[in-house]
């Protein structure tokens, strides 16, 4: 059975900071990896998603895979108040035959960025 | 394109009753997800669809729960008879599903309170 881990948190971070999200999986035949933000009363969006090991950058946004330890990170740089949210990561297999497996969330971390 | 259409947004029920919840993916996914998130459980994987066709329904937690996708453009989560216990908030996903991206998209979710 897939599980993801993450810290719960809440993570206080200072504004302007660099605020690291961590997350550990299970089965190692996961190949995909999402990070999605959630606003309190809001439905989960996709900030980004990574299949190779290595970082992968978008503005603000940088997810961190290494497939042999089974972790996932998310770093977001020059934390603003906006980024105050819960953090869900997720992960998946691809059904070969053309569809996808569905999403294995975490439960999520709770992320405060104090102005 | 509008995104992904839930309806309806909340529901408030009576132990007992009939509950059915709907979705409209976006035009041109092949995956569709039911998922239910609760403070206790996070999310949840209920049931997915690949190409109007049920793949794993594991995550369904009794035959209270059923789904169905009659066409590309339309599925429902009926629960029956509902429990208090089925109290959360239930949302659809879904995708286009290939061998490079699988990011999942969600609706805005319909808050399920049995009482």
């Amino acid at each position: 059975q897939k599980e993801v881990e993450q810290n719960s948190g809440p993570l206080s971070v200072p504004e302007g900071a660099i605020a690291s999200l961590n997350c550990t999986y299970s089965d190692r035949g996961s190949q995909s990896f999402f990070w999605y933000r959630q606003y309190s009363g809001k439905s989960p969006e996709l900030i980004m998603f990574i299949y190779s090991n290595g970082d992968k950058e978008d503005g603000r946004f940088t997810a961190q895979l290494n497939k042999a330890s089974q972790y996932v990170s998310l770093l977001i740089r020059d934390s603003q108040p906006s980024d105050s949210a819960t953090y869900l990561c997720a992960v998946n297999i691809l059904d070969w035959g053309g569809g996808a497996d569905g999403l294995t969330f975490g439960k999520g971390t709770h992320l405060i960025i104090q102005p | 394109d509008a995104g992904v259409i839930q309806s309806p947004r909340h529901e408030v029920t009576e132990m007992g009753q009939e509950v059915t919840l709907r979705c409209k993916p976006i035009s041109g996914h092949n995956s569709l997800f039911w998922y239910r998130q609760t403070m206790m459980r996070g999310l949840e994987l209920l049931i997915y669809f690949n190409n109007n066709v049920p793949i794993d329904d594991s995550g369904m937690p009794e035959d209270r729960f059923s789904a169905k996708m009659p066409n590309a453009s339309f599925s429902t989560l009926k629960i029956q008879p509902s429990e208090p216990r089925d109290s959360a908030v239930y949302f659809c996903a879904s995708s286009f599903a290939r061998v490079s991206n699988t990011e999942a998209f969600f609706g805005q979710g319909t808050r399920l309170t049995v009482v």
